[in-house]
């Protein structure tokens, strides 16, 4: 079972706080990395798809980067507010995972008004 | 709108019982999932299927069953062998059965299950 770690396990921040958080993953036979939102008492939401080191995306506030060779990816939320609150879900899949995702635990955020 | 339905959102089963846990999805999705959340825990994979009438087992299978007779269906039996069966589960589809899943998944909104 490959191993997706996610740190930290929960944050709380003050509105316009700007903060970020991490997910670790195998570095090798990698294919792609994602970030899911999951709000309290909704159906968790795709934020970005990763495939390519380097790579950066934004989502208005939200922004992500990505480095395979090292296994990592960072999210980044910048300003946050309330509404923000949320899990942040990243999984991964590579060349032994075809066509599933491997989920880490998450990231409880909390924004403080 | 289409989307993909879990019900119902609570259940209460009896030890010793089975119990079948529905998801439909209204988006012509070829590719089918079921995940376990437990707390401080990641989302683990139960079942797949990626084809009508075709399904893997994931990380976490045993006790648990699954049928995909119907593109848009892919109900979740918990059986009595499945030794700690109390978990939010949630199903999730995707059109994409690349490499990447370059459009991710879609979710439904789970089913939290209670063995008493």
């Amino acid at each position: 079972i490959l191993n997706v770690e996610q740190s930290p396990q929960s944050l709380h921040v003050q509105e316009g706080d700007s903060t970020n958080f991490t997910c670790s993953f195998p570095s090798s036979n990698f294919y792609a990395l994602h970030w899911y939102r999951w709000e309290t008492a909704k159906s968790p939401e795709a934020l970005f798809v990763m495939t390519l080191n380097g790579d950066e995306k934004k989502k208005g506030r939200i922004s992500a980067t990505l480095n395979t060779k090292e296994g990592y990816s960072y999210l980044y939320i910048k300003g946050s507010q309330p509404e923000d609150s949320a899990t942040y879900l990243c999984a991964f899949i590579s060349g032994t995972s075809y066509g599933k995702l491997t989920f880490g635990q998450g990231t409880i955020l909390t924004v403080h008004p | 709108d289409g989307g993909i339905t879990q019900s119902p959102k609570y259940l209460f089963r009896k030890e010793g019982q089975n119990v079948t846990l529905s998801c439909e999805q209204n988006l012509n999705h070829d590719a089918m999932y079921w995940y376990r959340q437990d707390p401080g825990q990641g989302l683990r994979l139960i079942y797949y299927s990626q084809i009508v009438n075709d399904f893997q087992k994931g990380d976490i299978a045993e006790g648990y069953s699954v049928s995909r007779e119907k593109k848009e269906s892919f109900p979740l039996t918990v059986t009595s062998a499945q030794k700690n069966p109390t978990a939010f589960y949630l199903c999730a589809s995707t059109q994409d059965r690349g490499l990447v899943l370059a459009n991710g998944y879609t979710f439904g909104s789970g089913t939290r299950l209670t063995v008493v």
